[in-house]
């Protein structure tokens, strides 16, 4: 049973550029949080999704962020037109039910943007 | 005030010592959750809690409830200990993560 997995692991966009961020959680889980760490930084949650369903993006940014996890397929975090300042490591995470459980972080995909 | 505070935020320690990182947390919770994450940054899940107390191996976290306030301890610490360790609690369905504790054990 493979861990949560993410990819790319390191991505380097210039600036105005799109990045895509993939996440593929543990099988058999269907929540799927995305955080991000800014350097220096701690962990921010951004936004938390089901299957074919966003629950909660209050922590994502307005406008050029982007997320979804469609029915099949990896949960992706696209962010368009890319700045310095979206330069960070972005971590997935994954749970098998709503509270209360365990969860499991993928080894994270570091943006960088030059 | 962060929702979420963790002490100290650097703590450097020799090989053997016991060591305490605190977690004290202002909002109602569902679960609260003890994680690693070692340079290069790969985060691990130590602990997850909702009440009591659990060990594993060298690691004991403790939670108290009504006093809003968890501990991690670490017995018999070791150079591979040195991580940032990070208190996160749960509820409305979100994480929220405490700075880190960013712990150096010197050989």
């Amino acid at each position: 049973n493979a861990g949560v997995m993410q990819n790319p692991r390191h991505l380097v966009r210039r600036r105005g550029q799109e990045a895509r961020l993939r996440c593929s959680p543990m099988k058999g889980h269907s929540h799927v949080y995305w955080y991000r760490q800014l350097p220096e930084e701690g962990l921010k949650f951004m936004v938390y999704l089901q299957k074919e369903n966003i629950i909660d993006e209050s922590g994502m940014p307005k406008e050029r962020f982007s997320a979804e996890f469609p029915k099949e397929g990896p949960s992706i975090l696209r962010i368009q037109q890319v700045v310095r300042g979206d330069s960070a490591a972005y971590f997935c995470a994954s749970s098998a039910e709503l509270t209360g459980n365990t969860i499991y972080f993928g080894e994270g995909s570091w943006l960088t943007v030059v | 005030k962060n929702e979420v505070e963790q002490s100290p935020q650097n703590l450097t320690a020799q090989e053997g010592e016991f060591i305490t990182i605190n977690c004290s947390y202002s909002v109602g919770i569902s679960a609260l959750h003890w994680l690693q994450q070692h340079p290069g940054g790969g985060i691990v899940s130590l602990f997850m809690l909702s009440s009591g107390k659990k060990k594993h191996g060298r690691l004991i976290a403790t939670i108290n409830i009504q006093e809003k306030h968890s501990s991690l301890h670490i017995t018999a610490s070791h150079p591979r200990d040195s991580a940032v360790y990070i208190c996160a609690v749960e509820g409305a369905q979100k994480l929220v993560f405490g700075q880190g504790t960013r712990l150096t054990i010197n050989p």
